[in-house]
């Protein structure tokens, strides 16, 4: 089956500090992933993809077929920075599957 | 650009009482419509899919008759729990999707509560 595996339930750093959220998938073609932010009292919005190789408010996660994994990564985290972070991959049906989220709280 | 409204923000019912949930697309024409439930601290749980001028497709273990979704227009979907009871309270959010690149718009949430 189809699965997106986020680890850390939580992660608090400080500011400055740089930030990797982990983020590992299992399915055996070519994967279309994305990141999703969820903002304190807001709706989830995409924050990058992985085909677009972009790089968002700092962010950048690179897709590594032979470990499974596409890490979201930013050198010096921000207080804004601190919300809810959701790793997704698009099936053959178009549907997002979720990981389960990782909170990242950034102190100053 | 792509904003996805929800209507009512929240609701509180009697059990035994039905709710209607509206999911609107407002500046695009979505072809598709999902529907999610996310418990509190926990990830979205996708229960069904939607798509225009069709029956919905529901997730395994989402029970149909419980959940009644339409999709009678490009830029409208409501969920209706029928029935509802407490253990349906829930965070209830939709998003939709239409356009080449078929990423999807999510919409604020709608917070249910059954008492």
């Amino acid at each position: 089956a189809q699965r997106v595996t986020q680890p850390e339930k939580l992660l608090s750093v400080f500011k400055g500090a740089p930030v990797e959220l982990k983020c590992n998938y299992s399915y055996s073609g070519s994967p279309e992933l994305f990141w999703y932010v969820q903002y304190s009292r807001q709706r989830l919005q995409l924050l990058l993809r992985h085909i677009s190789r972009e790089s968002i408010k700092g962010f950048t996660a690179d897709l590594n077929k032979g470990e499974t994994s596409f890490h979201l990564k930013k050198p010096f985290a921000q207080e804004e920075d601190s919300a809810m972070y959701y790793c997704a991959h698009r099936d053959d049906t178009d549907k997002l599957i979720f990981g389960t989220g990782t909170r990242l709280q950034v102190f100053p | 650009g792509a904003v996805v409204s929800q209507h009512p923000s929240r609701v509180i019912c009697k059990s035994g009482t039905s709710v209607k949930i509206e999911c609107r697309s407002l500046d695009f024409q979505a072809t598709t419509m999902f529907w999610y439930r996310q418990f509190p601290k926990q990830s979205l749980m996708l229960m069904a899919t939607s798509n225009e001028g069709s029956k919905a497709t529901y997730e395994q273990g989402v029970e149909k008759d419980k959940f009644l979704i339409n999709h009678a227009s490009l830029t409208l979907s409501t969920l209706t729990v029928t029935s509802a009871h407490p253990e349906d309270s829930s965070f209830y959010i939709c998003s939709a999707s239409g356009g080449p690149t078929y990423e999807q718009y999510f919409g604020p949430g709608t917070r249910l509560t059954v008492t």
